[in-house]
């Protein structure tokens, strides 16, 4: 079964509104996980990284009062598209991984499909 | 910084034959490397890993080989399947859990 699992798997909003996606790590707890976001035919983009009990460190040019992150649990990490517009729309995906170092196993989510209208 | 370069796509194959998607990375460190797969419409899935150099990681057919003198993890298959289409990315992790990737190959297999 899923390990990381996120949700809404598809989300349509109105422009102008937000919208928020979960992503949760199931049966284990992830101080950090990380935000992707994938545009059209493109490959996958790290927005930020959400560190449990403190504020989400956000890759250069991803900005933070459009994308909040909010890790307030050590399996729960949510964003935030603030104010969604068109262009906003993509597909979002978490990890977090099991453990420490680089071979611990990553754990995607299954992504998420925003349009925004 | 890390980096990732994948072979360009799209590739189109005939069924069963051999397959070859080139990857090499630039990485400070010693990175696990990593092959998704994504299927239309879907999300990411883990094809493969290898966590050090000379490691091979292989599932469902596919290999590849951790090669640190040449920097790469070119991914292979001796006969591709019509159920193989889909986009294949090329991934390095390092120790701060980040994922590197490359900008993905679209392969096509027709019967």
């Amino acid at each position: 079964g899923a390990v990381v699992s996120q949700h809404p798997s598809w989300v349509i909003c109105k422009s102008g509104t937000s919208v928020k996606i979960e992503c949760r790590s199931l049966d284990f707890q992830a101080t950090t996980m990380f935000w992707y976001r994938q545009f059209p035919k493109q490959s996958l983009m790290l927005m930020a990284t959400s560190n449990e009990g403190s504020k989400a460190t956000y890759e250069q040019g991803v900005e933070k009062d459009k994308f909040l992150i909010n890790h307030a649990s050590l399996t729960l990490s949510t964003l935030t598209v603030t104010s969604a517009h068109p262009e906003d729309s993509s597909f979002y995906i978490c990890s977090a991984s099991l453990g420490t170092g680089a071979g611990n196993t990553i754990y995607f989510g299954e992504g998420s499909w925003l349009t925004v209208v | 910084g890390d980096s990732v370069t994948q072979m360009e796509g799209p590739v189109t194959l005939s069924e069963e034959a051999f397959l070859t998607i080139n990857c090499t990375y630039t990485a400070t460190g010693y990175p696990s490397l990593f092959w998704y797969v994504q299927y239309p419409g879907e999300g990411l899935q883990l094809l493969l890993k290898a966590t050090k150099a000379d490691d091979k990681g292989s599932n469902k057919g596919f290999e590849a080989t951790y090669r640190k003198e040449t920097t790469s993890f070119h991914l292979e298959k001796g006969s591709v399947q019509v159920s193989d289409s889909a986009v294949y990315f090329c991934a390095l992790n390092t120790n701060a859990g980040k994922s590197t990737f490359g900008d993905g190959t679209t392969l096509t297999v027709k019967p």
